[in-house]
């Protein structure tokens, strides 16, 4: 099993419309989830962070939790065409990874397109 | 502010040739990554500095590639010789890292290089 997973897309979502994207993660010692947004040819950037069960909101960006089933996932209300970029799903690395502990894995990223 | 900065932003080189990839972190940050994105992999780490000192270098692909970190305020990733799969965009990112679990410890990334290898 990947460490993190999410579907690669595209989603491909109507402006105005919700757009969900889901991430899966297998290490149960995690503690620290990230949700980045990447425009192509640029850098990512982080969007939203989360540490406990349930959701966080943020303007229209609404993250949720659930580390019974080592779920993550983002949701993106009122979907705007410059939303359209590629979501990368990041998982802060547990204690039993010794010496790397802390650092993050990355999902390879679900590309959202969001259509006018 | 100005960010993490990343030279050059694109470098062209040939099979065999050296090349230095050079990042400056954000001002205060005392932990730095590097990664490497394609389209096949996603975003690895390659190496991960704290407090200049490298603690994780699992990530680094072999012995072609090395890191250092001679102080706070810079940092160079070495490929030599160079190979064309080592083509790819190679992210610098640097955070405060506050040692406590449930700190918020963002990384901030720089523009990326972008490296092809012919």
């Amino acid at each position: 099993q990947k460490e993190v997973e999410q579907n690669s897309g595209p989603l491909s979502v109507p402006e105005g419309a919700i757009a969900s994207l889901n991430c899966t993660y297998s290490d149960r010692g995690s503690q620290s989830f990230f949700w980045y947004r990447q425009y192509s040819g640029k850098s990512p950037e982080l969007i939203m962070s989360i540490y406990s069960n349930g959701d966080k909101e943020d303007g229209r960006f609404t993250a949720q939790l659930n580390k019974a089933s080592q779920y993550v996932s983002l949701l993106i209300r009122d979907s705007q065409p410059s939303d359209s970029a590629t979501y990368l799903c990041a998982v802060k690395k547990g204690m039993n990874y010794g010496g790397s502990q802390g650092n993050l894995i990355f999902g390879k990223g679900t590309k959202l397109s969001v259509k006018p | 502010d100005a960010g993490v900065i990343q030279s050059p932003r694109h470098e062209v080189t040939e099979m065999g040739q050296e090349v230095t990839l050079r990042c400056k972190p954000i001002s205060g940050h005392n932990s730095l990554f590097w990664y490497r994105q394609t389209m096949m992999r996603g975003l690895e780490l390659l190496i991960y500095f704290n407090n200049n000192v490298p603690i994780d270098d699992s990530g680094m692909p072999e012995d072609r590639f090395s890191a250092k970190m001679p102080n706070a305020s810079f940092s160079t990733l070495k490929i030599q010789p160079s190979e064309p799969r080592d083509s790819a965009v190679y992210f610098c990112a640097s955070s405060f890292n506050g040692l406590t679990l449930t700190s918020q410890e963002t990384q901030y990334f720089g523009p990326g290089t972008r490296l092809l290898v012919l």
